[in-house]
């Protein structure tokens, strides 16, 4: 049972536009969440998080919004550059404490097109 | 480096070998965790250590694995009599407790592929 979906294996934006990565989740009890980058043959990097009590968090070009009723996020990369291409993971949490495992996507391919 | 480090990257083991991976977190980091990421899939969580306690070990998918973290800083996942069902990338992540804390910092991760 995926508790967290990313239904787009992989997505293509022109440089300069808005790309937009879709997550879905199903466990009411997940209070955290987050998105991590990764590039090949690295760890993911951590990008940015949102709690559930907010519906949305920016910093600088990336902006996640939270639907809780609706179980989804999104993330807005706005302008994309070509150093944005890699994949993209959600994940969820139970808390935002350090010690709370994470619950991944199974990621979505972000490819910018100069 | 002040980052994770994990190692060796890259693993070959035949089927029924036993293998070590070793992982050494950012220091100070109190909470260690080891996931599991198949191809074409996310991370999958395996183990939590908070110091040198274990604390979860629900996502460990036999007893063939086993891992520990005996002085509360490098952590080993070893993996007995694999198989090739185990072929996959290891990534060991660190994080400080307590709350707004979450983000875990992730190694390079070390790619096993069982023949």
């Amino acid at each position: 049972d995926q508790q967290v979906k990313q239904n787009s294996p992989s997505l293509s934006v022109q440089e300069g536009r808005i790309s937009i990565l879709n997550c879905d989740y199903t466990n009411s009890m997940f209070d955290y969440f987050l998105w991590y980058k990764k590039y090949p043959a690295e760890g993911p990097t951590f990008l940015i998080s949102i709690s559930s009590i907010k519906d949305k968090n920016e910093d600088g070009r990336f902006t996640v919004f939270l639907n809780k009723s609706a179980k989804h996020l999104s993330l807005h990369i706005v302008p994309s550059q070509p150093g944005d291409s890699a994949v993209y993971f959600c994940a969820a949490s139970g808390s935002n404490f350090g010690n709370e495992k994470l619950t991944f996507g199974t990621g979505t391919r972000l490819t910018i097109i100069p | 480096g002040a980052g994770v480090s994990q190692s060796p990257r890259y693993k070959v083991a035949k089927r029924g070998q036993d293998v070590a991976l070793r992982c050494d977190p950012i220091s100070g980091h109190v909470s260690l965790f080891w996931y599991q990421q198949a191809l074409g899939q996310g991370p999958e969580f395996l183990t939590y250590f908070q110091n040198e306690a274990q604390l979860d070990k629900s996502g460990l998918p036999s007893d063939r694995f086993f891992a520990e973290r005996p002085e509360g800083s490098v952590s080993t996942l070893k993996i007995q009599r694999t198989q090739q069902e185990d072929s996959a990338v290891y990534l060991c992540a660190s994080s400080l407790d307590g709350p707004s804390y979450n983000e875990q910092f992730f190694g390079p991760g070390t790619r096993l592929t069982v023949l």
